[in-house]
């Protein structure tokens, strides 16, 4: 079946660390994006990727960073910048030039802060 | 210009009741408006999705109305079921590749 694959589905992380979230996805979708979601909020975009070897700030970059090397994969890193990183990370992806049509979300990864 | 307003944060229904949850943009070149639903500790879900072409779509229970001089559009669903009990995010966009979603409506259907 095609999807979104993100793991882990839960991470805990110690204070001054750097991790990794991982998100891959076999929709042959040329888009990708990440999104916090803080309790009881709504979605906030950290960054995007249209294109393989490009992508740009959404409107939270500051903390994190991302990498696109393959069409299938967009690792987030949430670095010891980001002061208050606990939170309910979401990926998504969608096809190319449709606007929109066919965004597809992952289960979500679980970050928190020991 | 880039968003899209909903409203309310918050709603309690009864079990068979009408939910209806708005949403408001200001961006007339967008074209495509989608609900998400989601469930807690899950991504949200495409529910249902309408273009500006036409005023209503309905799939089962769930009804989106659109009305392009106000630009406002609304889910509605009918004979609500505790099983819907979720949040709602409402969603636009034009030939970009974002949605621009809503802050999202936490619906309580009661038994």
């Amino acid at each position: 079946d095609g999807g979104i694959t993100q793991s882990p589905k839960y991470l805990f992380r110690k204070e001054g660390q750097n991790v990794t979230l991982s998100c891959e996805q076999n929709l042959n979708h040329d888009a990708m994006y990440w999104y916090r979601q803080d309790p009881g909020q709504g979605l906030r975009l950290i960054y995007y990727s249209q294109i393989v070897n490009d992508f740009q700030k959404g409107d939270i970059a500051e903390g994190y960073s991302v990498s696109r090397e393959k069409k299938e994969s967009f690792p987030l890193t949430v670095t010891s910048a980001q002061k208050n990183p606990t939170a309910f990370y979401l990926c998504a992806s969608s096809t190319a030039g449709t606007g929109g049509y066919g965004y597809t979300f992952g289960s979500g990864t679980r970050l928190t802060v020991v | 210009q880039q968003q899209v307003k909903q409203s309310p944060q918050s709603l309690i229904v009864q079990k068979g009741g009408i939910s209806i949850i708005n949403c408001a943009y200001e961006n007339t070149a967008f074209d495509y408006f989608p609900w998400y639903q989601q469930f807690p500790g899950k991504g949200p879900a495409l529910l249902i999705a309408i273009r500006p072409d036409v005023s209503e779509k309905k799939e089962g229970r769930f009804t989106i109305s659109f009305n392009k001089s106000a630009k406002q559009f609304s889910l509605h669903i009918m004979d609500s079921q505790p099983g819907d009990s979720a949040t709602y995010f409402c969603a636009a966009s034009s030939s970009s590749y974002k949605l621009i979603f809503g802050s999202g409506t936490r619906l309580l259907v009661r038994p």
